[in-house]
């Protein structure tokens, strides 16, 4: 039972490449959701997906893309990254309970 | 605007000591959240309270909700050096399809 996993675990950019996070669940939840998390910020919500073909702006979505490909993958995807998107990125998704959080990816922009 | 406060920000404390993190919430939710979180790991999730009066334990940490005063605790009983970690708290609403809305987290560090 895999639950949330996110590739890759880490990754470095270059100011100005592009990137895309995958994230997939296994658990049949309709909602997924990407987050940020900086130092001393919490976690910020980017962009979530209430289900299937639909996807809504969070908290801080500027900068980002994202593609909910089918139930069970939610992409996040940096067309030209800046080094104020170096965080962690966590995917999670949720089934209208708790909420189940991947492992995170660690990115950094230099 | 949902806002989700948290303090203390930064806590250190003796084992064996008791205390409590403050969680406030500014507008009506229908269900809050702890989380517990290791340096470099994910989120692990530790109380889910859904209506008002709500109390959960587990072990040495207690969570409650008063929903009226827009107020959530998590109580530590006799910390041990295991309970070190960042904790955060995290406000939801309507079946949670539009996500969380998360504390700035509490660092607690418990000494021997």
């Amino acid at each position: 039972n895999a639950g949330v996993t996110q590739t890759p675990k880490f990754q470095v950019l270059k100011t100005g490449q592009s990137m895309t996070l995958q994230c997939a669940q296994d658990m049949n939840h309709n909602s997924m959701y990407w987050y940020r998390q900086d130092p001393g910020m919490g976690l910020r919500l980017i962009y979530y997906s209430a289900s299937e073909g639909t996807t809504d702006k969070g908290e801080v979505p500027n900068g980002y893309n994202v593609s909910r490909l089918n139930k069970r993958e939610f992409s996040l995807r940096l067309e030209s990254a800046a080094p104020s998107q170096t965080s962690v990125y966590f995917c999670a998704s949720n089934a209208g309970g708790g909420y189940t959080f991947g492992s995170g990816t660690r990115l950094t922009v230099v | 605007e949902l806002k989700v406060e948290q303090n203390p920000l930064f806590l250190s404390m003796q084992e064996g000591k008791n205390y409590t993190i403050y969680c406030n919430y500014s507008t009506t939710s229908d269900r809050l959240y702890w989380y517990r979180q290791d340096p470099g790991k994910s989120l692990e999730s530790l109380f889910v309270l859904l209506s008002n009066g709500a109390v959960k334990q587990e072990g040495r940490l207690m969570a409650s909700l008063d929903t009226k005063a827009r107020l959530s605790t998590l109580h530590i009983t006799a910390a041990v050096h295991d309970l070190s970690a960042t904790y955060f708290c995290a406000v939801g609403g309507g079946g949670g399809a539009d996500g969380l809305t998360f504390g700035k987290g509490t660092h607690l560090i418990i000494q021997p």
